[in-house]
């Protein structure tokens, strides 16, 4: 069975520095892959999100992400991120089990705090 | 830009009570999810719908879960008998080609 690991909790960054939160997924094929945010009260938004072909893909918001196959990674940066960045961001894998059903599975989500 | 709308936003019931959360997936969309997040923990599968049938259910989704798309265009979510370890944030979601939007989420409180 699928699973996704976000090994960081909790961020802490600066208004303007850059930002790198960090995905590991664990599944026997290539899965596609998504970040989503969720700010505080709303609903779980779809950032971006890998297929295939090229492994750095781009997002809303300024947003990108880097499929590693080699590390099982899909790592979400920000060259300089904004106050309102701040918010819980969840890795997805979009994956199928008995053949033909498919489902996501989240990882536990990364809190963002963005200082002034 | 169309999007999944889902009613209530907040849910308070007693336990042992029946509530039917609902959700409005965007119209060109086939597939249907609900996810459920309990508080501080990761969202999490409960059952797929395609074809006015479950796809799949995981183990949460019990005898007291139901899913139905009564009119082509609602799909509800209904918990017969509510128990305390029902309360969670609830999350409808539609697909088309493998991406998946959500709803804001029904907050479902059981006391």
């Amino acid at each position: 069975a699928q699973s996704v690991t976000q090994p960081d909790i909790h961020i802490t960054v600066s208004e303007g520095a850059s930002l790198e939160l960090r995905c590991n997924y664990s599944y026997g094929a290539t899965p596609y892959l998504f970040w989503y945010v969720q700010s505080p009260g709303q609903g779980l938004q779809l950032l971006l999100k890998y297929f295939s072909g090229d492994t750095l893909v781009q997002g809303i918001k300024g947003f990108e992400a880097e499929f590693k196959r080699s590390q099982s990674s899909f790592n979400l940066r920000k060259p300089s991120v904004h106050w309102s960045d701040a918010a819980e961001y969840f890795c997805a894998v979009g994956a199928w089990s008995g053949g033909s059903n498919y489902k996501l599975t989240f990882g536990k989500g990364t809190l963002l705090t963005v200082n002034p | 830009e169309p999007e999944v709308t889902q009613t209530p936003s907040h849910q308070v019931t007693q336990m042992g009570q029946e509530v039917i959360l609902r959700c409005v997936p965007i119209s060109n969309h086939l597939y249907f999810y609900w996810y459920r997040q309990i508080l501080g923990q990761k969202v999490e599968f409960l059952v797929s719908f395609y074809n006015n049938e479950i796809s799949e259910k995981s183990e949460i989704f019990d005898d007291q879960f139901s899913v139905e798309r009564p009119d082509g265009s609602n799909f509800t979510l209904k918990i017969r008998s509510t128990k305390l370890e029902d309360s969670a944030m609830y999350f409808c979601a539609s697909e088309r080609d493998y991406e998946q939007y959500f709803g804001p989420g029904t907050r479902l409180t059981v006391t």
